[in-house]
């Protein structure tokens, strides 16, 4: 089973941009593993915000964005707000769709 | 509206037995699975296991194979997750969510988009 690593923290500015990266140690993140962003709170269930490595849901505020960067899964916030501050974690779909391995999940700071 | 609601809170002795249940509604259970995940206690999450309600067929992650049976009832909507011989490092809330593959037409996507509220089982003796 494939470990899937991510940035442990990261810390933006009101109003700033920051990217969250995702590797996977079987190689480079592709489409084919559909890669998920979810968003967690303390005390709150996590909440899906990307999908399918650029899909976003109808909830999902237009600031976040997903891509493929370097050979990893990235999620983008293009101006944060205080609100985002959260654990993000990563899911991709690995062995023929067959598993879900999670990232260990990257904390983000708005300071 | 899609709605996953689990069952209370546990408390079991190490060896025991537990079943969490997911009951669904506001939408097609026989044509989504059903994911479940658990976080232990200021740690991450983890992916236990997938059930598709329409075949019954499972896939778990290897570390709950023999431990682990996931089922679903249709006629009631809901899943269920049984966990046996607990230990201590099962303390975690659990959580079920709706996982979604679909394809149109050559463009597929999966996504585990609406998850219930969580569910404490704390082991202990």
């Amino acid at each position: 089973q494939a470990v899937v690593t991510q940035e442990p923290s990261l810390t933006v500015s009101p109003g700033g941009t920051v990217t969250l990266t995702c590797a996977s140690s079987t190689g480079a993140v592709t489409s084919e593993d559909y890669p998920s962003w979810l968003q967690q709170k303390p005390g709150q269930p996590p909440r899906s915000l990307i999908y399918s490595t650029n899909n976003k849901h109808s909830w999902t505020p237009a600031r976040f964005s997903g891509s493929l960067l370097g050979g990893r899964a990235a999620l983008t916030l293009s101006g944060a707000q205080p609100e985002d501050e959260a654990e993000y974690y990563c899911l991709l779909y690995q062995g023929g769709r067959q598993i879900i391995v999670f990232g260990g999940g990257t904390k983000l700071t708005v300071l | 509206q899609v709605v996953l609601v689990q069952s209370g809170g546990e408390v079991k002795e190490p060896g025991a037995s537990v079943r969490v249940s997911c009951r669904t509604s506001g939408f097609d259970f026989t044509t989504k699975g059903i994911s479940w995940v658990r976080q232990a206690p200021g740690q991450g999450l983890e992916w236990i296991g997938w059930i598709s309600p329409y075949s019954g067929n499972t896939n778990y992650a290897q570390r709950f194979q023999g431990r682990v049976a996931l089922t679903a009832d249709k006629s009631t909507t809901t899943a269920y997750m049984d966990l046996r011989s607990l230990r201590s490092g099962d303390t975690a809330v659990y959580y079920c969510a709706r996982d979604v593959w679909g394809c149109v037409g050559t463009t597929c996507s999966r996504t585990v988009d609406f998850w219930g509220q969580g569910t404490l089982v704390t082991v202990s003796s």
